[in-house]
């Protein structure tokens, strides 16, 4: 089955830094990649629609500077939190549709700032 | 808005237990239903997808209904393992590629 990976599965960093979380399709082209944020005992939120070598599409309260989006490949996009808060501190989750029809999503990052 | 809702929010059953996970959405304008699985700290896995035109999908232990017109779906697993614990989310798909979770059941089968 189509399998998507994501790096790092968990990190910590200090208030102000940046983190990049990357997401990749490991046997298959995705054009489109999404991005989730899932809080404990919530339902996962779409942050937004990667799409490879345009823009990304981001969600209504989502800031586009806040969480930067780069699809640079079919098989990889990044999502960088810039000058991580600890409010920004969840379970990132990203997830690369096939086909058109089922979305297949990576194992998640666990990301804590401190 | 499509909302999408999970009840129970939780459910704990004996091993060997049929049971029936429920899923209710407010737009019944549907691509499709997927049904995933989620072990604590861990991604999706996606374990059933019913088509707008479909009434139902089967899986080994899992079928999934789908009746569009009263916006509802439901997971039933016939006889539960402890190897079923996890978390159980329902999402749908409107006319974009986008999913909408409902916020899922957390399902405990006690050996």
């Amino acid at each position: 089955g189509a399998v998507v990976s994501q790096h790092p599965s968990r990190v910590i960093c200090k208030s102000g830094t940046s983190v990049k979380i990357e997401c990749r399709s490991l046997d298959f082209q995705a054009t489109t990649m999404f991005w989730y944020r899932q809080f404990p005992k919530k339902s996962l939120m779409l942050m937004a629609t990667s799409n490879e070598g345009s823009k990304a599409t981001y969600e209504q309260g989502v800031e586009k500077d806040k969480f930067l989006i780069n699809h640079a490949s079919l098989t990889l996009s990044t999502l960088t939190v810039t000058s991580a808060h600890p409010e920004d501190s969840s379970f990132y989750i990203c997830s690369a549709i096939l086909h058109k029809e089922t979305q297949y999503f990576g194992p998640g990052t666990r990301l804590l700032v401190l | 808005k499509q909302e999408v809702t999970q009840i129970p929010a939780a459910l704990s059953v004996p091993e060997g237990e049929n049971l029936v996970l429920n899923c209710s959405f407010t737009d019944s304008a549907i691509y499709n239903l997927q049904w995933f699985r989620q072990d604590p700290g861990k991604g999706l896995t996606s374990l059933l997808l019913i088509q707008s035109s479909q009434r139902e999908q089967t899986s080994g232990r899992l079928n999934a209904s789908l009746d569009k017109s009263s916006g509802r779906s439901t997971l039933y697993i016939a006889a539960s393992q402890p190897g079923d614990s996890a978390t159980y989310l329902c999402a749908v798909r409107g006319g974009s590629e986008k999913l909408v979770f409902g916020k899922g059941t957390k399902l405990t089968v006690n050996p």
